[in-house]
């Protein structure tokens, strides 16, 4: 089982919509989650740290299951600005490296 | 300031040939890192530093190898290069352990 496992898609998706991306991971001793974004042929940049109880930043919400050891992604409202390959990453306790998902992609359609 | 920069933005190499790429970062960040990208690969570590003077392993380091002889920069070289190590190379640093990590804008390679 890979350690950190994502859909690869494509979402497509109408303006407008809202979208969720699920992110599992296999080690439970992980400790800290990050969703980033990647656009084509650009490198990936932070879109938000997701803490335990949860967090919220505009039109995006992160959201973490310990016991079901995954995290969320929720997008309201997109945008075709939205449209890119969302990467989840994920450390465990005591490592130094995190790991990338392969990403997810979304396409937004006008 | 420029961030995390990188040198060359695209390079072609024949089997066997050797190339050294650059790595600078302007943020006084401890830890800095080497992934490469392939399609339906995600990004896979191959080298990381933790400080000056150090470098350790990642997922994928044969055929590579690094160095940090300054803070600022992390050199990633091939020694002999492979058709297999044809790729997009990123770099990105953060300042500690756990910390978001910033990337350079990647570097192109074919190996032919």
């Amino acid at each position: 089982r890979k350690e950190v496992e994502q859909d690869p898609g494509p979402f497509n998706v109408p303006e407008g919509a809202t979208v969720a991306f699920n992110c599992t991971y296999s080690n439970s001793a992980s400790q800290s989650f990050f969703w980033y974004r990647q656009d084509c042929r650009k490198e990936p940049k932070l879109l938000m740290s997701v803490y335990s109880s949860g967090n919220e930043d505009g039109r995006f919400t992160a959201q973490l299951n310990r016991a079901s050891q995954y995290i969320s992604l929720l997008i309201r409202d997109s945008k075709l600005s939205d449209s890119a390959t969302y990467l989840c990453v994920v450390r465990a306790v005591g490592y130094q490296k995190v790991t990338f998902g392969t990403g997810t992609k979304l396409q937004v359609i006008p | 300031n420029a961030g995390v920069t990188q040198t060359p933005k695209f390079r072609v190499l024949k089997t066997g040939q050797s190339m050294t790429l650059l790595c600078a970062q302007d943020m006084n960040h401890e830890y800095m890192y080497w992934y490469r990208q392939d399609p339906g690969m995600g990004l896979r570590l191959i080298h990381y530093s933790v400080g000056e003077g150090t470098t350790a392993k990642g997922e994928v380091p044969d055929g590579y190898n690094v160095s940090r002889l300054k803070k600022q920069n992390f050199l990633l070289g091939l020694e002999s290069a492979a058709p297999s190590q044809t790729s997009v190379y990123f770099c990105a640093s953060s300042p500690f352990s756990g910390e978001t990590q910033y990337f350079g804008p990647g570097t192109r390679l074919l190996v032919l």
